[in-house]
């Protein structure tokens, strides 16, 4: 079985700022990780995904995360925010079996001008 | 490749009444995904085909709730007897094998039920 956590419901930042979003998981198979972001009424597109190799990736508009498996972790970062990234970000994991992808609840982004 | 299709986008039904969505998914794409996602949640799975087969249908929500794959091509999830608590986005993806691609979303078709 797979969960995630997403620590912080919201966050804030200001236009030109790093974004850092968290993502923790729990999986006891070696896990794909993936991140989506999701705009107002839409559905969920694809920034970027982990399955083996190399442990940062680099995803769509600027995006990367880094697997750290002896942490869990699969942070999201993008070294500065543009007012366009305000939107839904979601982390998920799947152990590639019939349970599909498992979210987390969300981080809403929010950019200051 | 014209990505994942849903219809309709919206539906607004009165309680009590069937509705049915329609899934078309990456025509290459042998799994095909139900996710339903309520506001300020994530989407949560509901049921998995590969090819015509459904492998996973325990966490549908209800036996009010029922998908069919007939050819291995698009899908359709029904639901009976619509309930207020039914009102949520259904979202619908897709993927090559286990899912190391990555998994194609459609924008979903948002229930309303009134």
């Amino acid at each position: 079985a797979q969960s995630v956590t997403q620590l912080g419901s919201h966050v804030s930042v200001s236009e030109g700022a790093l974004v850092l979003l968290r993502c923790n998981y729990s999986s006891s198979v070696p896990p794909y990780l993936f991140w989506y972001v999701q705009y107002p009424n839409q559905g969920l597109q694809l920034l970027l995904k982990y399955t083996t190799g190399a442990t940062l990736v680099k995803g769509i508009n600027g995006f990367e995360a880094e697997f750290k498996k002896s942490e869990t972790s699969f942070h999201l970062t993008k070294p500065s925010a543009h007012m366009s990234d305000a939107a839904e970000y979601f982390c998920a994991v799947t152990g590639g079996g019939a349970d599909g992808l498992t979210f987390g609840k969300g981080t809403h982004l929010i950019i200051q001008p | 490749d014209t990505g994942v299709s849903q219809n309709p986008r919206h539906k607004i039904t009165k309680r009590g009444q069937n509705v049915t969505f329609r899934c078309d998914p990456i025509s290459e794409h042998n799994r095909l995904y139900w996710y339903r996602q309520t506001l300020g949640q994530g989407p949560e799975f509901l049921t998995y085909f590969q090819n015509e087969a459904q492998l996973e249908k325990s966490r549908l929500l209800s036996d009010r709730f029922s998908a069919e794959r007939p050819k291995g091509s698009f899908s359709t999830l029904e639901i009976q007897r619509t309930e207020q608590g039914d009102s949520a986005m259904y979202l619908c993806a897709s993927s090559f094998g286990q899912g190391s691609y990555g998994y194609t979303f459609g924008s979903g078709t948002r229930l309303t039920v009134v």
